[in-house]
């Protein structure tokens, strides 16, 4: 079953913890994004990988880092910096080829 | 169109009726358009998508219309069903910059009536 895969589907953030959310495409796409949802407001990028190995911030990289080990997975640590974290985020991807982007289901991390 | 704080634009059709949801752009230099639809609780779903050297494209139920001249997209849905009851919102990229990074408009909130 190709596609993109989010985990969790939600998460819960302590005050000063780190938290991870996963990302995982079949899909053999050479670029991941990784957007923000808030209520009532477009998608804002926060990191995105081209290739393995590389990857750049986005307009809101604050409070956020990444990694891209394998061309498979792009996951994203919410730092204990990222002062307002509640939200909606997406994970995306596409070939290098393509204009066009492909979402995930999302994650709705929420702040305890 | 824009929303305003944390309100979306809303449409509300009636079934069998016909959608039109629009998205005004602001920046000339952006040569190629996508809607999307996003369901509520869920990642955006890729509906259609055009190119700037054509005015309009159709797919199954659905058509794009571009018009340049007062940047302007649309997003027509024929014959709408409860199923797209959605939010759908456009997304834009820009010819000078890079291939990868789009830019996402607010959405409309459609909701269709049995």
């Amino acid at each position: 079953d190709g596609g993109i895969t989010q985990s969790p589907k939600y998460l819960f953030r302590k005050e000063g913890q780190n938290v991870t959310l996963s990302c995982e495409q079949n899909l053999n796409h050479d670029a991941m994004y990784w957007y923000r949802q808030d209520p009532g407001q477009g998608l804002r990028l926060i990191y995105y990988s081209q290739i393995v190995n590389d990857f750049q911030k986005g307009d809101i990289a604050e409070g956020y880092s990444v990694s891209r080990e394998k061309k498979e997975s792009f996951p994203l640590t919410v730092t204990s910096a990222q002062k307002n974290p509640t939200a909606f985020y997406l994970c995306a991807s596409k070939p290098g080829y393509q204009e066009t982007q492909y979402f995930g289901p999302g994650t709705r991390l929420l702040v305890l | 169109g824009e929303s305003v704080g944390l309100h979306l634009p809303t449409l509300s059709v009636q079934e069998g009726d016909n959608s039109i949801i629009n998205c005004a752009y602001s920046n000339s230099a952006s040569d190629y358009f996508i809607w999307y639809k996003q369901e509520s609780g869920k990642g955006p779903q890729f509906i259609i998508d055009i190119r700037s050297n054509m005015d309009k494209r159709q797919g199954q139920r659905v058509t794009v219309l571009l018009n340049k001249t007062v940047k302007h997209l649309s997003l027509q849905i024929a014959a709408t069903q409860p199923g797209d009851s959605a939010v759908y919102f456009c997304a834009e990229k820009d010819s000078g910059g890079s291939n990868y990074k789009l830019t996402f408009g607010k959405g409309t909130l459609l909701t269709v009536n049995p």
